[in-house]
Formats: structure tokens, sequence, C-alpha cells
């Protein structure tokens, strides 16, 4: 059964603080980890995709990398709008379709 | 371009009744999915349809049901509601390809609250 997992669940960060959050996976064929960032009260919102080992991908001040066994998500100089609940998804590989299995989320506050 | 809306928002029900929510995609899209996600279990997947077809499942009872219209929009249905089942829906779409992309847009969810 494939899971994911968030490290850590909370993390407190000044504005300015560079970060990382962590993504570890057990899924036999990859075949893809997605980066969604939820708002309270809000849908989550796609981020990245990352398909192979190596791979990154950036937007503003955040840095999606990907290993064989996990994914970080690295904050270069945050700003409080960064707050939000940073989810990581894997795509199951043993059926077409977008079903995604969700680790539990890091929970990121930035204070001014 | 519209996001994807969800209907009703909020809602209240008692133990044993049943519900159904709506989903309307983003125009184009025509894999509509479902999540559950609850504080203690984080999100898990309910079911997807593409063109009008359940093409995947989760691991939830038999109570949840979803169809899929030919003009995209979809319903699920949680019949003999439970206590557990209080909850934030969640439907997300994503475009109008065979293949998965794992791209969902998200709508902002149904609470559905079960007294």
């Amino acid at each position: 059964e494939d899971q994911v997992t968030q490290s850590p669940e909370a993390l407190r960060l000044q504005e300015g603080e560079s970060s990382s959050l962590n993504c570890s996976y057990t899924v036999s064929g990859l075949r893809g980890l997605f980066w969604y960032r939820q708002d309270p009260g809000k849908g989550p919102e796609f981020l990245f995709t990352l398909y192979s080992a190596g791979e990154e991908k950036e937007k503003e001040r955040l840095k999606a990398t990907l290993t064989k066994k996990e994914s970080f998500l690295h904050i270069t100089a945050p700003k409080p709008e960064d707050s939000a609940t940073y989810l990581c998804a894997v795509l199951d590989p043993n059926n077409a379709g977008n079903m995604l299995t969700f680790g539990g989320g890091t929970r990121l506050m930035v204070k001014p | 371009k519209a996001g994807v809306t969800q209907t009703p928002r909020y809602l209240i029900k008692t133990r044993g009744q049943q519900v159904t929510l709506s989903c309307s995609p983003i125009s184009g899209h025509r894999s509509v999915s479902w999540y559950q996600q609850t504080p203690g279990q984080g999100l898990q997947f309910l079911f997807e349809y593409f063109s009008e077809t359940q093409r995947n499942k989760g691991n939830f009872p038999g109570r949840f049901s979803g169809r899929q219209f030919s003009n995209s929009r979809s319903e699920m249905n949680v019949s003999t509601l439970e206590l557990g089942d209080s909850a934030l829906y969640l439907c997300a779409s994503s475009s109008g390809t065979e293949w998965m992309t794992g791209e969902l847009f998200f709508g902002e969810g149904s609470r559905l609250t079960v007294l």
C-alpha cells in the first residue's frame, strides 16, 4: 500500500527564515509526486509535479526537489502570506486516472 | 474561467439521513474526483469519474456513491449517515485527457456536520 509521510507536522518560521519541508513516500513505480498548498477554508491549490529523481521545480520562493525516496519543499526567505498547509501526494501506480494518495500535510506559520 | 463549484457549502444532517453533494467542474474538464478531508485521516480519495464512468474507487463503504452526468457535473451521495461522516468533502476536476496528470483543481468543499 502506498504511504506518504510528511514532516514536520507544523513549522513556525520568522519572516525571512528559510527552511525545508519533507515528504517521504513508499510506492513502487512512482508515476508522479505532487505538491499542493491549502489555505484555511479552501481547497488545495496545485503547486508542482515531479516525475523523476533529480528533478527540481521552482515557483517564487518555493523549490521542490525529488529523490528516489523523498521530496523536499524548500522555502527561501518566506513571507507571512506563505503561511498555509502544504500537502504532498503520489499518483497511484496501479490505477489509471487521477487517484492521489496524500500525506498528512505540514502546517507552516510565518510570523512577521 | 470559472473554477470548480461545489454546493452546498455547509450542511447539517442527523444520523441515519442521507445527503447529496454537487460539483460543477471547470469547463472542458472530463475528470471529476471526490475526496474526504478530516483532521484525523487527512485527505482520502473517494472516487473518480471520467466521461460518466467511475474510473477509480477508494476504500469507503458502499454508503458512499457518486455519478457523473453527460455535462461532466458530478454528484456524490452518502446514505445512512454516521457521526464519522462529518468532514469536508472536496471535489476536484482535471483537464480533459484520458491520461492521469495529478494536477487537480479543487473546489472549496462542502462541509458536512452529522449530529
